[in-house]
């Protein structure tokens, strides 16, 4: 079953401007990971951040959690042409079993315009 | 040069017929898992190996198969039961079950004519 889900679906932004993405769960987690794909290719890590925190930065990426919600967002700052992909969240299930395996959302497919 | 490589990238095959997809890792990782995604979808567990000789059923794992009878290879066959086979097929790897973070393949793009 699914277990995170990505808002929006597609999002169109101009080079240098800042791109969010929400992420949404269903059930308790102890982590959240995101992910890049870029098109044809396999996917990259960019940022876990656990459940006991609430935001987490790694160079233009910020990261935020609200387990209260089941959300997290990414945020990329000052985009860039390189930076359009496909963007995933993926949860670990405590319900099934834990941390064994991966929940992977559908995806945002961001562009972003010269 | 470290990493995870899958082969062939673009596969054809007539349907009706078994195709075995490779997978190898240099990472030294124990965890493999493979994966299906089909066009503007999320990826979807097929079978995972948490440790040589041992492999797990994922979501989907009707119509595939795997074996791992070395700790870098994890080879996933496409059998004839499996109704919709064409797909782009994403092999990763992790350091061990349970640490999350995965290392993933260049993927192979399966067509069934």
């Amino acid at each position: 079953s699914q277990q995170g889900e990505e808002d929006p679906q597609a999002l169109s932004i101009q080079e240098g401007e800042n791109a969010t993405m929400n992420c949404s769960y269903k059930t308790s987690i102890n982590n959240l990971q995101w992910y890049r794909q870029n098109s044809g290719r396999g996917l990259v890590h960019l940022i876990l951040i656990r459940s006991n925190e609430r935001e987490k930065h790694s160079g233009r990426l910020r990261v935020t959690l609200d387990t209260s919600k089941k959300s997290s967002s990414l945020l990329i700052t000052a985009s860039r042409a390189a930076d359009t992909a496909s963007y995933f969240c993926a949860t670990d299930d405590i319900a099934q079993g834990g941390s064994e395996k991966l929940v992977f959302g559908k995806g945002t497919k961001l562009t972003v315009n010269p | 040069d470290g990493g995870i490589t899958q082969s062939p990238k673009y596969l054809f095959r007539k349907e009706g017929q078994n195709v075995t997809l490779s997978c190898e890792q240099n990472l030294n990782h124990d965890a493999m898992y493979w994966y299906r995604q089909d066009p503007g979808q999320g990826l979807r567990l097929i079978y995972y190996s948490q440790i040589v000789n041992d492999f797990q059923k994922g979501d989907i794992a009707e119509g595939y198969s795997v074996s791992r009878e070395k700790k870098e290879s994890f080879p996933l066959t496409v059998t004839s039961a499996q109704k919709n086979p064409t797909a782009f097929y994403l092999c990763a790897s992790s350091i061990r079950s349970g640490w999350n973070e995965q290392f993933f393949g260049p993927g192979t793009r399966l067509t069934v004519l």
